[in-house]
C-alpha cells in the first residue's frame, strides 16, 4: 500500500536559520511527490512537486525539497526561515491507481519559526 | 486563472439537521473533483472524487454523500449530521485530463455539529 510519513509532529527553528521539514515515502514506481502548506483555518496551498528529472526540486515562497530515491525521502528545506513560514506542511504522494488523481497525505508537520 | 470557490466558511449545525456544502471551480474543464476531511487540525482524509458529472467514488463508508449535478459543481450532503461529521471540509480539483497532477485546494469550511 502506497504511504506517506512525516515522522516529527512539531519543527522548531529560530528566524534566520535553515530549515528542514521530513517526508519518507512508500510506492510502488516512481512517485509523485507534493508539498502543500496550511495557515490556520485556511485551505492548502501548493508549494512544489516532484515527478521527474532533477532531484531538487524549487518551489514557492523560497522553498525547495530533495528527492532521494534511495532513502525514499523527500524533504523541504528553506535556507533561511521566516517567521510568516509558521505553519502546517503536508507532504503528499499521488495515488497511481486507476488514474484518479488521489493525494495520500501525511499527518503533517508543524512549522514554529520564533524570531 | 482557475478558481476554486466554497462555501460556507464556517457552520454550525445541531445533530440531525441536514448539510449541503458546495463548491465550484471556475476556469477549467472537466477537472476531477475531490472532497476532504480534515479532523483536530492534522490528518487530510479522502471522502470522495468525481472525474465527470455524476461520476461520484467513496473513499470510507460513513453518513455523508456527494454528487456532481454540473461539470464544475461538488457538493457534499448528509441528511441527517452526527457529531462526529464535525470537522474542516476541503473540496479540490485537479486538471488531469490536461496533465495537471498537482491538486488545487478551496479555502475550507469548518463545521461544527452540536
Amino acid at each position: 500500500a502506497q504511504s506517506v510519513a512525516q515522522p516529527e509532529d512539531q519543527v522548531n527553528v529560530a528566524e534566520g536559520n535553515p530549515l528542514t521539514v521530513k517526508c519518507t515515502y512508500s510506492v510502488s514506481g516512481n512517485p509523485y511527490l507534493f508539498w502543500y502548506v496550511q495557515y490556520p483555518n485556511r485551505g492548502l496551498q501548493f508549494l512544489l512537486k516532484y515527478i521527474t528529472g532533477d532531484n531538487l526540486v524549487k518551489g514557492s515562497y523560497g522553498f525547495e525539497a530533495e528527492f532521494n530515491k534511495s532513502q525514499t525521502s523527500f524533504h523541504l528545506k528553506k535556507p533561511s526561515a521566516l517567521v510568516s513560514d509558521s505553519a502546517l506542511y503536508f507532504c503528499a504522494v499521488r495515488d497511481k491507481a486507476g488514474n484518479t488523481g488521489k493525494l495520500i497525505f501525511g499527518q503533517g508537520t508543524t512549522l514554529q519559526v520564533k524570531p | 486563472s482557475q478558481t476554486i470557490h466554497q462555501w460556507p466558511a464556517t457552520l454550525v449545525q445541531p445533530v440531525g439537521s441536514p448539510l449541503s456544502l458546495e463548491c465550484t471551480v471556475e476556469g477549467t474543464s472537466n477537472p476531477n473533483l475531490y472532497w476532504y476531511r480534515q479532523a483536530a487540525g492534522r490528518g487530510l482524509q479522502l471522502l470522495f472524487y468525481s472525474v465527470g458529472i455524476g461520476q461520484i467514488s467513496s473513499e470510507v463508508p460513513q453518513n455523508l454523500s456527494a454528487s456532481r449535478p454540473q461539470d464544475r459543481q461538488f457538493i457534499l450532503s448528509s441528511k441527517k449530521l452526527l457529531l462526529s461529521d464535525s470537522g474542516f471540509y476541503l473540496c479540490a480539483w485537479t486538471a488531469i485530463r490536461t496533465g495537471g497532477l498537482e491538486a488545487f485546494f478551496g479555502q475550507g469550511t469548518r463545521l461544527t455539529v452540536v
